[in-house]
């Protein structure tokens, strides 16, 4: 159980086109989402934390305008890269918070996104 | 906001030996503290994980970690490393409300033969 899936898992673009990335808890509803960057050699950062129906909340330093976050449903969150350019490039992680086995929350990791813009 | 240190960056280590990352985090209140595993471009696997309880923590792959309050440590270790666990380790702290997680830097474990 609380497995969480992303799409795709790999997407090149050019500069100037916009990339839209899906985030979906499989067998869970999950009414909070959290979207991370990894930069190359480094740990990840929360770049804005996604609740279901309502708008998302961006870190400091984390542009709402470039990074655009959807969370539609309790099953569905996403993320879109607009006018993506080549600094943009990195690894996207989202994760989703569930109600655990012991009654708790539990937070529970995608695999992954690698977005190359050229 | 939270602060976790990983001190290395990097641990060299040779297959069969014991290996031990540190993290040490930053809270003065009551924090979950985890440890997860990343492969060259993979997402992160979830090792073992620190809610309550005994302060000895079993994971997966023959790895513990031990939470340790009064020196706001929660150290990785395993007896006996193999070459598969040449991989990035990462230490993470989350309060209590999983709102948001903590990573640290992350440490290189890098088994030789």
């Amino acid at each position: 159980g609380a497995v969480v899936s992303q799409h795709p898992s790999r997407v090149i673009c050019k500069s100037g086109t916009s990339v839209k990335i899906e985030c979906r808890s499989l067998d869970f509803q999950a009414t909070t989402m959290f979207w991370y960057r990894q930069f190359p050699k480094k740990s990840l950062m929360l770049m804005a934390t996604s609740n279901e129906g309502s708008k998302a909340t961006y870190e400091q330093g984390v542009e709402k305008d470039k990074f655009l976050i959807n969370h539609a449903s309790l099953t569905l969150s996403t993320l879109t890269v607009t006018s993506a350019h080549p600094e943009d490039s990195s690894f996207y992680i989202c994760s989703a918070r569930s109600h655990g086995a012991g009654g708790g929350l539990e937070q529970f990791f995608g695999p992954g996104t690698r977005l190359t813009v050229l | 906001a939270q602060s976790v240190t990983q001190l290395d960056s990097q641990v060299p280590v040779f297959e069969e030996a014991p290996v031990e990352l540190r993290c040490n985090y930053s809270s003065s209140v009551s924090v979950y503290l985890f440890w997860y595993v990343q492969y060259p471009n993979q997402g992160l696997q979830l090792l073992l994980k620190y809610l309550s309880g005994s302060t000895l923590v079993k994971g997966i792959n023959g790895f513990e970690a031990e939470f340790n309050k009064s020196q706001t440590s929660f150290h990785l270790r395993k007896p006996s490393v193999h070459i598969s666990d040449t991989a990035e380790y990462f230490c993470a702290v989350s309060e209590t409300d999983f709102n948001k997680f903590y990573f640290g830097s992350g440490t290189k474990l890098n088994v030789k033969p």
